[in-house]
């Protein structure tokens, strides 16, 4: 089944500096990975998400970009805000029936610094 | 348009009992995926219920078992509780089967 690594585990980060946060997937028959941001003590926000047949997608202070042939793919927050603290997780799935699953990768705990 | 809801919010069991979670799907969507989340983990998949009819299951094994019904609202029900069930415990509904998916806030199951 699919595996999804996430990294790094803790990214603390100055307000209005960037953030990075990376994942790999082993699935190449996954096509749909999108990024949840999630709040203590709620579900999980879907925040952005991309299909494999677009390299890159971005919404404002947002962007995702994808590498097909590597498998990985990324989120990039710029000008970070405290309100952007949170915990940040990718996830992949397939198509087909049976594969629409998200599989998770373990999430990346963003550290605002004001 | 009303959001993903869940019921209830937290819940505390004791070992070997069974557990009802319910959650609402948002307007217009017809499936519904659960998950289970541990502490300091990503969610992770349990099943999915597209039209009523599951649609996939993840590695969990049979006492974790589910329905939808014709409004298309879902339980996750778990038979025989134990402690590493304790969790929290995600639905996520989409427009149809492939579509992105829209989490609830989740309920908070402790089995002591």
């Amino acid at each position: 089944g699919e595996n999804v690594e996430q990294h790094p585990s803790t990214l603390s980060v100055q307000e209005g500096d960037s953030a990075v946060i990376k994942c790999t997937y082993s699935d190449s028959a996954s096509n749909y990975f999108p990024w949840y941001k999630q709040e203590l003590g709620k579900g999980p926000q879907l925040i952005i998400d991309i299909r494999s047949n677009v390299g890159e997608k971005k919404d404002q202070r947002i962007a995702v970009t994808l590498n097909k042939t590597a498998k990985h793919f990324s989120l990039h927050i710029t000008e970070t805000q405290p309100e952007d603290s949170a915990v940040y997780f990718c996830a992949a799935k397939g198509s087909g029936a049976g594969s629409y699953q998200l599989t998770f990768g373990k999430g990346t705990k963003l550290s605002v610094i004001p | 348009e009303t959001g993903v809801t869940q019921s209830p919010t937290h819940l505390i069991k004791t070992r070997g009992q069974q557990v009802t979670l319910r959650c609402s799907s948002q307007s217009g969507h017809n499936t519904v995926s659960w998950y289970q989340q541990a502490l300091g983990q990503g969610p992770q998949f349990i099943f999915q219920y597209y039209r009523e009819e599951e649609n996939g299951r993840g590695n969990f094994p049979p006492r974790f078992s589910g329905l939808q019904f014709p409004n298309y609202s879902s339980e996750l029900n778990v038979n025989a509780l134990e402690l590493d069930d304790s969790a929290l415990y995600l639905c996520a509904s989409s427009l149809t089967e492939d579509y992105e998916q829209y989490f609830g806030p989740g309920t908070r199951l402790t089995v002591t």
